[in-house]
């Protein structure tokens, strides 16, 4: 079955690049999602990256993939207070009839000044 | 910006009681989805939905959970007969296509007691 796995916290001070790393299962998935979720917020779609790349850029964003590893990334550059939250990786599953995310347990981002 | 809008924000039913969870997706969005966060646990994926009918459904999905879209705008979640272990944050979310990505709502917040 598909299984997406991350580290459950990171810390990085204000001004640093933070790294949150996922690893995935499924080699099947097409896409792989970033999402963001702040204190009592919804999932917010950051970025997404289609399986046939391994690099993909987004102002502060960086996406890489390793697809033999099954292994996805997000690096945020220059990490401010407001990147505090947390961050799900995202399988996207399709199955017979339909498809489906699956997330992984997300990881909590502190930025410290 | 377009976005999925979740009503209400926080739901507290009697165990038993029958509950309705509405949704109002992205308005040009086809396909539909309903996925569920129990407190420290991973979001899982509940059911999709397209053409007015259910695409797929995980094993969560059982017969004490429906869904429909009653008109052109909403999307409901209903749960008959609820139990204290549906007491989770429910996401619905929205995709253009198939295989494009998925927006969500804030989320509702049902609690069971």
């Amino acid at each position: 079955g598909e299984d997406v796995e991350q580290s459950l916290f990171l810390s990085v001070r204000e001004g640093d690049s933070s790294v949150i790393n996922c690893t995935y299962t499924d080699s099947s998935s097409t896409y792989l999602y970033w999402y963001k979720q702040e204190p009592g917020a919804g999932l917010q779609l950051l970025t997404y990256i289609f399986s046939n790349m391994d690099m993909k850029q987004d102002q502060r964003l960086t996406v890489l993939l390793n697809i033999m590893d099954k292994h996805l990334s997000l690096r945020i550059a220059d990490t401010q207070t407001g990147d505090s939250a947390i961050y799900f990786c995202a399988e996207f599953i399709t199955m017979g009839g339909g498809n489906k995310l699956t997330f992984g347990t997300g990881t909590q981002l502190k930025v410290e000044l | 910006e377009p976005e999925v809008t979740q009503t209400p924000s926080h739901q507290v039913t009697q165990m038993g009681q029958e509950v309705i969870l509405r949704c109002v997706p992205i308005s040009n969005h086809l396909y539909f989805y309903w996925y569920r966060q129990i407190l420290g646990q991973k979001v899982e994926f509940l059911v999709s939905f397209y053409n007015n009918e259910i695409s797929e459904k995980s094993e969560i999905f059982d017969d004490q959970f429906s869904v429909e879209r009653p008109d052109g705008s909403n999307f409901t979640l209903k749960i008959r007969s609820t139990k204290l272990e549906d007491s989770a944050m429910y996401f619905c979310a929205s995709s253009e296509g198939g295989n494009q990505p998925q927006h969500f709502g804030d989320g509702t917040r049902l609690s069971i007691l």
